[in-house]
């Protein structure tokens, strides 16, 4: 069954912890995201990596870290630099984009609540 | 800033009606694509159309795209109660890594 996963579904923090939010894929995909929805909104990109062990910062990196040490694995954490982290995370993959374009498979996403 | 920009926000429609959503964006594009997203849940691919093309379909699903407007349509028809979701455009400017998502539009289809 091919697909990304992401767990848990919700999480509940208290304010000034870390939390590490998981994201797997067998879709043997290159690349992974990580994004941030708030409510009654679009996604926001947080982090992009195209290879193991390379990332990039996407629009709103502050306050998040990622690794990438395995082609399956993009794990994210929200750090207590994050002014605001309450939100619904959603983590994708795809190929490498070329030019005819690519889409992106999203995981089931993660609640995160911070109190 | 926002690049893609749906229009209406909200779109209420009785089993069977058509529903057309619109995506409007600001800069040049290399594609075009819709995604959904039921309450709570992870979005799903739907159609991507490409700068040199004008139309699209998919089933009950036809997307159109003017370059020369810098818009997009998604058009549903016969529309069923389990197309109730939300939808949302994604442009990708030049091929790279990076897909700009507007706010998308909540579809509720009454049965």
């Amino acid at each position: 069954d091919g697909g990304i996963t992401q767990s848990p579904k919700y999480l509940f923090r208290k304010e000034g912890q870390n939390v590490t939010l998981s994201c797997e894929q067998n879709l043997n995909h290159d690349a992974m995201y990580w994004y941030r929805q708030d409510p009654g909104q679009g996604l926001r990109l947080i982090y992009y990596s195209q290879i193991v062990n390379d990332f990039q910062k996407g629009d709103i990196a502050e306050g998040y870290s990622v690794s990438r040490e395995k082609k399956e694995s993009f794990p994210l954490t929200v750090t207590s630099a994050q002014k605001n982290p309450t939100a619904f995370y959603l983590c994708a993959s795809s190929i490498a984009p070329g030019t005819g374009g690519y889409e992106q498979y999203f995981g089931p996403g993660t609640r995160l609540t911070v109190t | 800033s926002q690049q893609g920009e749906e229009d209406p926000q909200a779109l209420s429609i009785q089993e069977g009606e058509n529903a057309t959503m619109n995506c409007s964006y600001k800069t040049s594009i290399n594609n075009l694509q819709w995604y959904r997203q039921n309450s709570g849940r992870g979005l799903v691919h739907l159609i991507l159309i490409r700068s040199n093309e004008r139309e699209k379909h998919s089933g009950r699903l036809r997307v159109t795209l003017d370059t020369s407007k810098k818009s997009s349509s998604l058009l549903i028809t016969a529309s069923r109660a389990a197309d109730t979701a939300s939808y949302f455009c994604a442009t990708d400017l030049d091929s790279s890594y990076k897909l700009i998502f507007g706010s998308g539009t909540r579809l509720l289809v009454r049965p």
